[in-house]
């Protein structure tokens, strides 16, 4: 199975000011396709999550422009150019280049 | 777009199905899954169905390969999880999710809960 992992898993930021999660892959993402399916989610609380970014960089249709996905093959990041207090939750990455399709194991985004 | 229902508590050993009933698209053109996330902790896939064109097979992961069986009723534009012997550690909120972007699972259910407890 491929292991995402993310970085940090905690994160304290200003409101107005950047943030950025790292998640990297134990194997390649891009499929034989060569398309790469890593995806950015974002979980508030006690709701579902909500698909941010797909395709590492591709933002779905009412996602704000501040939210940005960029990377290759084992390393993504997502980056968050001016925290709203809306954007307070768990951040998950996922891949689904593979099955079984797996999430990194979150990151926490809180305000200071 | 999808909705969940079916979720209960249930005794080790038991049985439960889930639904998700789609609208606005047809359960046989998507691909579909059923995601898990147990009580204060992360995401986990269950299991994945192909749309017809794309094979239409399944795959499940390893725990719960032989207790959960994934379907489709066309008829009702709905998608199942049967679920069998049930163990305390398949608690979790069971969220449906549908591939209606190219390459993307963009639309999530609310999700059910499932109680495993004696």
């Amino acid at each position: 199975d491929i292991v995402m992992t993310q970085t940090p898993l905690s994160s304290p930021v200003t409101l107005g000011q950047p943030a950025s999660i790292s998640c990297k892959s134990s194997q390649s993402l891009v499929h034989t396709n060569g398309d790469t399916y890593l995806n950015w989610l974002h979980q508030r609380p006690g709701q579902p999550p909500r698909l941010l970014i797909y395709k590492i960089s591709n933002r779905l249709s009412g996602v704000p422009d501040r939210f940005s996905g960029s990377g290759a093959g084992t390393d993504f990041t997502l980056k968050i150019s001016r925290v709203e207090a809306e954007d307070v939750g768990i951040y998950y990455c996922m891949q689904h280049t593979q099955f079984p399709h797996t999430f990194g194991q979150g990151t926490k985004l809180e305000i200071k | 777009q999808v909705v969940e229902s079916g979720g209960g508590l249930v005794k080790p050993g038991g049985s439960l199905r889930l639904s998700c009933a789609a609208s606005g698209f047809s359960v046989t053109d998507a691909w579909m899954s059923w995601v898990r996330q147990p009580p204060g902790k992360g995401l986990e896939w269950v299991g994945r169905v192909k749309s017809k064109t794309g094979g239409g097979t399944i795959d499940y992961i390893s725990p719960v390969k032989g207790r959960f069986t994934i379907s489709r009723d066309d008829s009702n534009n709905t998608l199942y999880i049967q679920m069998n012997s049930l163990k305390i550690e398949d608690t979790a909120i069971y969220y449906c999710i549908a591939s209606q972007t190219a390459g993307a699972y963009d639309i999530w259910g609310q999700g059910t809960v499932l109680t495993v407890s004696s």
